[in-house]
Formats: structure tokens, sequence, C-alpha cells
């Protein structure tokens, strides 16, 4: 079975710019967590979906958004980038989601932020 | 919102020896989960428990829902368990993950 996979992996922007990461979950799996890693925050939890619909939301602002396909496949978006945006998105996957089942991550995408 | 503690924050230990990482949470649980973290970012998933103790190789990870505090051990380390291991709870609602800071483990040869 092939893993998660997650593109692009490196990305460099601009601020005031969007950006757009894609995570192709594990066949079978319905849910997709996203999340941000950074020095100072360590892993937050942004959102979670499952089988197209946002389960649950993290503490992030409204210019992170995700949505979820109906192959499992998601996408998050970050609008109006800012410096402290910088930072690893990790998406994993699960049978059956969240803090109940095993995740199997993602390299993850390394957004940098100029 | 579940605090999740674990110490040490940095630990170096010498090729062969017994490693402890440990992790408290504020908040009871369902279900308690180890990851691995290796420079580059990847993160695998180690174990995923909610009582008792669970084996994998030269991995054992324990926990005790009462005292709410779970353990990380590493019999006979080796320079490759070098990594970041993170522990990480639910919340209540049972979907999105508070994770602990991290113990930063070095083994030298």
């Amino acid at each position: 079975k092939a893993g998660v996979t997650q593109t692009p992996r490196y990305l460099i922007k601009t601020r005031g710019q969007q950006v757009t990461l894609s995570c192709s979950p594990i066949s079978g799996h319905r849910s997709v967590s996203w999340y941000q890693q950074t020095p100072g925050q360590g892993l937050q939890f942004l959102f979670e979906y499952f089988s197209e619909t946002q389960r649950n939301k993290g503490n992030f602002p409204g210019r992170f958004s995700g949505r979820q396909f109906s192959n499992s496949r998601s996408e998050m978006n970050v609008s109006t980038l800012e410096l402290g945006d910088s930072a690893l998105y990790l998406c994993a996957s699960s049978s059956l989601g969240g803090g109940q089942d095993t995740q199997y991550f993602g390299p993850g995408t390394r957004l940098t932020v100029l | 919102k579940n605090e999740v503690e674990q110490s040490p924050q940095n630990l170096t230990a010498q090729e062969g020896e017994f490693i402890t990482i440990n992790c408290s949470y504020s908040v009871g649980i369902s279900a308690l989960h180890w990851l691995q973290q290796h420079p580059g970012g990847g993160i695998v998933s180690l174990f995923m428990l909610s009582s008792g103790k669970k084996k994998h190789g030269r991995l054992i990870a324990t926990i005790n829902i009462q005292e709410k505090h779970s353990s990380l051990h590493i019999t006979a380390s080796h320079p490759r368990d070098s990594a970041v291991y993170i522990c990480a709870v639910p919340e209540t609602s049972g979907s999105r993950l508070t994770f602990g800071e991290g113990t930063q483990l070095t083994v030298n040869p």
C-alpha cells in the first residue's frame, strides 16, 4: 500500500500571497488531519476532514482553510500569507480518524514565507 | 484543554543504554499516541495505547490511566534511535490531538 503523499515538498512564497497544499491519504482511509509544526509552537492541530466533512478545527485564523474530495484527497489553503506561517505542514490519514486511531503521516510540506 | 508534558526535553545516552521518556496529561483520555520524528521532519506512529503495555522490538510503551502518565522505553539503544519522540493525546471530542513538546534523544556510539 502506498503511504501518505504530500505535494509540494518545499515552497517559498512572499507575504500576502496564498498557497494550496495537497495531501493524498492511504487508500481506504477516510480521515485526513492537518498539522502545523514550528520551532516555537511545536505541533498544532489545524483541522480534520472525514468523508468530505470538516469534523474538527484547531485554533487558527480563518485564513487557514481546507477541503476534502470524494476520493479522500485533501487540500489546505492559506490566504494572505504572513511571515509566521513559515512552518512544516503535515497531514496524516487514518481509517477512523483523529485521536482514536493510528495516524499515518506524510513527509510534510515545508513552507517558507519571505 | 488537555495539557501534555514530556520529560526530559533533551536526553543524551551511550549506545546500549536503557532509555525512558515520560509523558503526563491533565485530562482523562481514551488513548495515547507515541510518535517518532527524524531529522527532515518525517513522523512515524510508534504506538497507540489505551491501557497496560505494548512492545515492538526494542520499544516498550506503558500507560497508567489512573495516574495520567505514560512512558516510552527503549532497550539497548542504538544511534539510529536518535530522533525526537512526541506523545499526543486526543481532546475529549476525540478528533483533535494535543502534542507534547517532544524529547530530543541523541544516542552516541
